[in-house]
């Protein structure tokens, strides 16, 4: 079974600047999906960023970027410019290739400091 | 575009009960629908896929006699919790994919619904 595993519970960056989240995964597929999640309090899951894991030139969308390493299977999320508005729990999710739903870590906490 | 929606956004109701919630995709048609659950301060944790004309596919550990699952049209599934204890109050959460419900199709995820069971 797969698993994904984010080891930050909780994260604390000021307003403008960078902080980069933590995801490691675990597969024996070679085709998959992985995809950043933010849950403001609304508890709205929000799609933030996602990468096909046969493209590898990293992902982006406006201030968010990843760190896709495959063969140390890391996905790391980089925010950069923190805005408060960002302040949410992000999860990392993986999706197999068998169209199944998705696999979520424990999430990250993400504070941001006036 | 690409909106979900959950009926009832929020519910109580009495030990013993029945609770249905529903999920719709407004703006698309989807084959295929997720149901999560997410305790408090915790993940979503996937509980079944629900397939447009057939019979729902669950995880391991979720009864499928408890959480009866209807995927009536491609825009409506339905979950149902059937005979309902405190211990099923939690945050039940659909998604839907934009297209086919391919691996590399984005779900989108509708609001979720408290459900509180007394």
């Amino acid at each position: 079974a797969q698993t994904v595993t984010q080891s930050q519970p909780e994260m604390s960056v000021q307003e403008a600047e960078t902080v980069t989240l933590s995801c490691t995964y675990d597969t024996s597929e070679s085709d998959y999906y992985l995809f950043w999640y933010k849950q403001p309090p609304s508890r709205q899951m929000i799609l933030v960023i996602r990468q096909e894991a046969y493209k590898q030139q990293n992902a982006t969308e406006n201030r968010f970027s990843v760190n896709f390493q495959k063969a140390a299977k890391s996905f790391s999320l980089k925010i950069s410019d923190s805005q408060l508005g960002d302040a949410a729990m992000y999860f990392c999710a993986y999706r197999g290739g068998g169209a199944d739903g998705l696999t979520f870590g424990k999430g990250t906490h993400l504070i941001i400091q006036p | 575009g690409a909106v979900v929606s959950q009926h009832p956004s929020r519910v109580i109701c009495k030990s013993g009960t029945s609770v249905k919630i529903e999920c719709r995709s407004l703006d698309f048609q989807a084959t295929t629908m997720f149901w999560y659950r997410q305790f408090p301060k915790q993940s979503l944790m996937l509980m079944a896929t629900s397939n447009e004309g057939s019979k729902a596919t669950y995880e391991q550990g979720v009864e499928k006699d408890k959480f009866l699952i209807n995927h009536a049209s491609l825009t409506l599934s339905t979950l149902t919790v059937t005979s309902a204890h405190p211990e099923d109050s939690s945050f039940y959460i659909c998604s839907a994919s934009v297209l086919a419900g391919g691996p590399g199709d984005t779900q989108y995820f509708g609001p979720g619904t408290r459900l509180t069971v007394l």
